[in-house]
C-alpha cells in the first residue's frame, strides 16, 4: 500500500526555521513529484512547491521563495520541506502529497504535520 | 497567478438531495481540474481529476463537468458520509486551490 507518513507536530518561534519529513513507501519514490501544501487553522489550502525527487530540481510558489527548501533523500524516500524566518501566520498544519506528473492531481497526501509558531 | 472561485462558500442540504458545487478559474485551463474532499483533521481526498473522470474507489454518485474557465462537481442523492469541505484545484500551471466549499446538514 502506498503511504506517506509526515514527521511529528513542532512549536517554533517567531524568526525560526522549521524541516517537515515525509517518508513514501509502497511505491517508487523517485517516479512521482513531491508537492507542499498548507492549511492555516480554519483556511483553505495553499500550495507551496513541489521536489523532484529523481533530479532534485524544485520550484516553488512566489509566496515563498527566498523561505522555503524543498529536499530529498532518495536512500530513504524521503522529502524535506524547510521553512526559515518563520512568522506567527506561518503557523499551519503542512501536507505532502504525491504527484506522478505534471498533467496529474495529488493521488495520496501525507496525514499533515502541525506547525505552531508561539514566542 | 491562476486564481480559482469556488461558490458557494457554504451549502446546506439534506441526505438524498442532489448538491452542485461551482469553480470558476481567471484563465482557461482545460482540463486540468481536480476535487478534493476534506474531513475535519484529516488530509484532502482526490474524488475527480481532469474534470470529470472519477479516482479509483470514490462512489458514483460524485460526478464533475466542465473545461475552460467553468467548472462543476455534482453529488447526487447526498449521503451522511459526504458532509464536508470541498475544494477545486488547478493543475494547469503549477497548482491553485479553491476557497472551499462546505457542505453542511440543513
Amino acid at each position: 500500500q502506498v503511504h506517506l507518513v509526515q514527521s511529528g507536530a513542532e512549536v517554533k518561534k517567531p524568526g525560526a526555521s522549521v524541516r517537515v519529513s515525509c517518508k513514501a513507501s509502497g511505491y517508487t519514490f523517485t517516479g512521482y513529484f513531491m508537492h507542499w501544501v498548507r492549511q492555516a487553522p480554519g483556511q483553505g489550502l495553499e500550495w507551496m512547491g513541489w521536489v523532484n525527487p529523481n533530479t532534485g530540481e524544485t520550484k516553488y510558489a512566489h509566496e515563498f521563495q527566498g523561505r522555503v527548501t524543498m529536499t530529498r533523500d532518495t536512500s530513504i524516500s524521503t522529502a524535506y520541506m524547510e521553512l526559515s524566518r518563520l512568522r506567527s501566520d506561518d503557523t499551519a498544519i503542512y501536507y505532502c502529497a504525491r504527484v506522478y506528473s505534471a498533467d496529474d492531481p495529488f493521488d495520496i497526501w501525507g496525514q499533515g504535520t502541525k506547525v505552531t509558531i508561539s514566542s | 497567478d491562476i486564481q480559482m472561485t469556488q461558490s458557494p462558500s457554504t451549502l446546506s442540504a439534506s441526505v438524498g438531495d442532489r448538491v452542485t458545487i461551482t469553480c470558476r478559474a481567471s484563465q482557461r485551463i482545460s482540463i486540468w481540474l481536480a476535487w478534493y474532499q476534506q474531513k475535519p483533521g484529516k488530509a484532502p481526498n482526490l474524488l475527480i481529476y481532469k474534470a470529470s473522470n472519477l479516482q479509483t474507489g470514490v462512489p458514483s454518485r460524485f460526478s464533475g463537468s466542465g473545461s475552460g474557465t467553468e467548472f462543476t462537481l455534482t453529488i447526487s442523492n447526498l449521503q451522511p458520509d459526504d458532509f464536508a469541505t470541498y475544494y477545486c484545484q488547478q493543475y494547469n500551471i503549477d497548482a491553485t486551490f479553491g476557497q472551499g466549499t462546505k457542505v453542511e446538514m440543513k
